[in-house]
């Protein structure tokens, strides 16, 4: 089975810099989906990136990115120009893309981020 | 468009009562799933389906079942509650499990308090 590991509890950045959350995942599959999923106050579930395992250039979206190490099964965001508004919990996710994937994500227990005015 | 609607969005049960959430998306997605949130343990999934009239269990199907007679429906049910059952509930759906369109859709979520 995966398993999905973020280290880091809680993470606190000031305001306009920059900020890595860590993620390791564990498999045995070699084709595969990872996430970065953002959950404020309100509860919703919010995709922020997505990175297909197959792909070595790392995802970006605005001033999101990651650093996608498939030999070492690491997958880290990074907030750049943190805004307040990033403040949430922040989870990291997989899915297996054999056997068509269709048996959900496997997500980490998830860092809450905290911005410092 | 909708997207993804969860009802209710909060109930309280006793012990050893029954009771169905409901997951409705209008996106035509073939893939629906329910997943639990509870505190430090991220979100876990219940069960899924790949179409209507199809379901299977995922990591933790225990004391839940669900229906998908409609393609656009998703439905848990709980026939016991159990306090352990207390939890936030998260209902998803997929478009497509491959390319540019693999992504879920979260409801908005279903707190759920068993006494």
């Amino acid at each position: 089975a995966q398993t999905v590991t973020q280290s880091q509890p809680e993470m606190s950045v000031q305001e306009a810099e920059t900020v890595t959350l860590s993620c390791t995942y564990d498999t045995s599959e070699s084709d595969y989906y990872l996430f970065w999923y953002k959950q404020p106050p309100s509860r919703q579930m919010i995709l922020v990136i997505r990175q297909e395992a197959y792909k070595q250039q790392n995802a970006t979206e605005n001033r999101f990115s990651v650093n996608f190490q498939k030999a070492a099964k690491s997958f880290s965001l990074k907030i750049s120009d943190s805004q307040l508004g990033d403040a949430a919990m922040y989870f990291c996710a997989y899915r297996r893309y054999s056997g068509g994937g269709a048996d959900g994500l496997t997500f980490g227990k998830g860092t809450h981020l905290i911005i410092q005015p | 468009n909708a997207g993804v609607t969860q009802t209710p969005k909060f109930r309280v049960l006793k012990t050893g009562q029954s009771m169905t959430l409901l997951c409705a998306q209008d996106m035509n997605h073939e893939y629906m799933y329910w997943y639990r949130q509870d505190p430090g343990m991220g979100l876990r999934l219940i069960h899924y389906s790949v179409g209507e009239g199809t379901t299977a269990k995922g990591e933790v199907p225990d004391g839940y079942n669900v229906s998908r007679l409609k393609k656009q429906n998703f439905l848990l049910g709980l026939e016991s509650a159990a306090p352990s059952q207390t939890s936030v509930y998260f209902c998803a759906s997929n478009p497509q499990l491959r390319g540019s369109r693999n992504e879920q859709f979260f409801g908005p979520g279903t707190r759920l308090t068993v006494l």
